[in-house]
């Protein structure tokens, strides 16, 4: 069964550094998303891709974080300047057909930012 | 701003019972998910509701959409303590079908 991918599951940083998560969405997919879980909190939208370009994004996706589709499989998500409240889990997903796809998520990178 | 409730946020119940998570949401959307979370762990897919009167039944779970009321029910049959994770509802918003997530029901349940 085709399932998204992501690297790493699991990276410890300090703070100030830059952090790229990746992400092998489903070959055949066309919408590309990144969610936020901070550790016993609800799954937070954090920004939606589409025709290689940010198609929406939440307040939480401020400068310090941008997305790229570099080579036509990975999607990639840049923290630039890493900050204790970014520790969380991400996970990317991603669907077929904006009207009748279903949403798969990835098993998720969780970040620890110390 | 669409805003997605759940209820309650954590349910400690005994094997065998029955039980009922509820999820209510603020406006109008053409898809509801509902997924199980387990400790550290990713978001397994449980259900997606389509249209108003659908009713998805998977083992001991089964989930139900009322989008005139904007009300989705996952009812628990007979728990079994297999069953212990947290459980999100999700709907659909927007242009872009971002997933607004419901802030979760921590299920506990005791043998």
């Amino acid at each position: 069964e085709p399932e998204v991918t992501q690297t790493p599951s699991h990276q410890v940083t300090q703070m100030g550094q830059e952090v790229i998560l990746r992400c092998v969405p489903i070959s055949n997919h066309l919408y590309f998303y990144w969610y936020r879980q901070i550790l016993g909190q609800k799954v937070e939208f954090l920004v939606s891709f589409y025709n290689n370009e940010i198609s929406e994004k939440s307040e939480i996706f401020d400068d310090q974080f941008s997305v790229e589709r570099p080579d036509g499989s990975n999607f990639t998500l840049k923290i630039r300047s890493t900050k204790l409240e970014d520790s969380a889990m991400y996970f990317c997903a991603s669907s077929g057909d904006r009207y009748a796809g279903e949403l798969f998520f990835g098993e998720g990178s969780r970040l620890t930012v110390l | 701003e669409l805003k997605v409730e759940q209820n309650p946020l954590f349910l400690s119940m005994q094997e065998g019972k029955n039980y009922t998570i509820y999820c209510n949401y603020s406006t109008t959307s053409d898809r509801l998910y509902w997924y199980r979370q387990d400790p550290g762990k990713s978001l397994e897919s449980l259900f997606v509701l389509l249209s108003n009167g659908a009713v998805k039944q998977e083992g001991r779970l089964m989930a139900s959409l009322d989008t005139k009321a904007r009300l989705s029910t996952l009812h628990i049959t007979a728990a079994v303590h297999d069953l212990s994770a947290t459980y999100f509802c999700a709907v659909e918003s927007g242009a872009t079908n971002k997933l607004i997530f419901g802030t979760g029901t921590l299920l506990a349940v005791q043998p």
